[in-house]
């Protein structure tokens, strides 16, 4: 079947724009994760999905982060008023339930520049 | 907080030689560890987990990682590396499951595995 899929795979934006990341996860999961990849940088965990809630956002590095996901499916990462630290690739992985147990199946990602 | 450790960015190797890419976390208390690959222009996928039971875990492509609860480590090994296996190694784990009720990943940031002829 389809994987996670994200869109765009590439953004460049000028400093002071705001920005939307799409993330389509796999049919079916209800746990939807996004995380931030700096360079020289691990993962960051940003914000956790269950359902359409978000229990846990304790990773979006500023209020100018927000996420919604609607449907119960696909979820939008919205960065208002780009910062140049804000460049990175973001990454959107989907599980069956959010267990803790559960394999997380990761999207390509999509890589920001800003100017 | 949970934190992960890879101490090498970069492993060169040739074909056919071991190697093993280290991986410390920090907590002491019951953990899930896992191993993400991702090889060029691909996204991360899983290679194998440890959640119980044995401490030797295998992929199915001939990698092995060993949860060592006193050295806090889940180093994984492999003992004869391809060409296909140049790629980036990131090790995770997750906060134990009672105090996040869901899988909140911590990443190490991750080994470069470059493998030539």
């Amino acid at each position: 079947g389809a994987g996670v899929s994200q869109s765009p795979s590439n953004k460049v934006t000028e400093k002071g724009k705001d920005v939307e990341l799409r993330c389509d996860p796999i049919s079916g999961h209800t746990a939807l994760y996004w995380y931030r990849q700096s360079l020289g940088q691990g993962l960051e965990f940003l914000i956790y999905f269950q359902g359409n809630s978000a229990p846990d956002k304790s990773g979006l590095p500023s209020d100018r982060f927000s996420a919604e996901r609607t449907g119960g499916s696909v979820s939008t990462l919205t960065i208002q008023r780009t910062q140049q630290e804000d460049s990175a690739v973001y990454l959107c992985a989907s599980s069956y339930s959010g267990s803790s147990t559960d394999t997380q199946y990761f999207g390509p990602g999509t890589r920001l520049t800003v100017l | 907080a949970q934190s992960v450790t890879q101490l090498d960015s970069q492993v060169p190797v040739f074909e056919e030689a071991p190697v093993e890419l280290r991986c410390n976390y920090s907590s002491s208390v019951s953990v899930y560890l896992f191993w993400y690959v991702q090889y060029p222009n691909q996204g991360l996928q899983l290679l194998l987990k440890y959640l119980s039971g044995s401490t030797l875990v295998e992929s199915i492509n001939g990698f092995e990682a060993e949860f060592n609860k006193s050295q806090t480590s889940f180093h994984l090994r492999k003992p004869s590396v391809h060409i296909s296996d140049t790629a980036e190694y990131f090790c995770a784990v997750s906060d134990p499951p009672m105090n996040t009720g869901f899988q909140k990943l911590v990443f190490g940031t991750g080994t470069r595995l470059l493998v030539s002829p």
